[in-house]
């Protein structure tokens, strides 16, 4: 079945440390996001990437990064610089074209900063 | 910017009762909108969107929204709701039809159905 995995499901990380979360897609989609999830806040953009080794940042980059060096994969690494980490995150992709805001959205990852 | 403001964010209702939930956004000259729907512990999946045309627009699982333009609003309704209806509900918006489609979500309401 084609999907967006994200791994881990929860993640529980200790403050000072860095954390990648893994997002991989197996719908030949050009474009990846990243948002994060808070409670009453809704979904913020964290980065996005329309092409393989291009991304761009979203509304609340600061304290993290991202690579895409494949197209179906592109991790976000939660850095120590990102000041409020606890949160759940939301990986998505989608077509460039002929589909408009129609994002494919993975399950998430929560992450606990202990 | 763009921008979105739902009402409410808990609209609890009786099953085989009617909803609303309401969505209003920032004008714009070009504007599309969604409703997305997020299951517990899951990502989102789209209900419905407009684009252009008709102002009402049918979605997935009998829901229904309309568009409209002098009020700024994109209202989500269904007649007749389903324990199973229950989970959270973001409205979307974008400026964009090609390329990244970045989004602009609102908060979220949760609805939930008590039997």
């Amino acid at each position: 079945d084609g999907g967006i995995t994200q791994s881990p499901k929860y993640l529980f990380r200790k403050e000072g440390q860095n954390v990648t979360l893994s997002c991989e897609q197996n719908l030949n989609h050009d474009a990846m996001y990243w948002y994060r999830q808070d409670p009453g806040q809704g979904l913020r953009l964290i980065y996005y990437s329309q092409i393989v080794n291009d991304f761009q940042k979203g509304d609340i980059a600061e304290g993290y990064s991202v690579s895409r060096e494949k197209k179906e994969s592109f991790p976000l690494t939660v850095t120590s610089a990102q000041k409020n980490p606890t949160a759940f995150y939301l990986c998505a992709s989608s077509v460039t074209w002929g589909a408009p805001g129609e994002l494919f959205f993975g399950e998430g990852s929560r992450l606990t900063v202990l | 910017a763009q921008s979105v403001t739902q009402l409410d964010s808990q609209v609890p209702v009786f099953e085989e009762a009617p909803v609303e939930l309401r969505c209003n956004y920032s004008s714009s000259v070009s504007v599309y909108l969604f409703w997305y729907v997020q299951y517990p512990n899951q990502g989102l999946q789209l209900l419905l969107k407009y684009l252009s045309g008709s102002t009402l627009v049918k979605g997935i699982n009998g829901f229904e929204a309309e568009f409209n333009k002098s009020q700024t609003s994109f209202h989500l309704r269904k007649p007749s709701v389903h324990i199973s209806d229950t989970a959270e509900y973001f409205c979307a918006v974008s400026d964009e039809i090609q390329g990244a489609q970045k989004l602009v979500f609102g908060q979220g309401t949760r609805l939930t159905i008590n039997p």
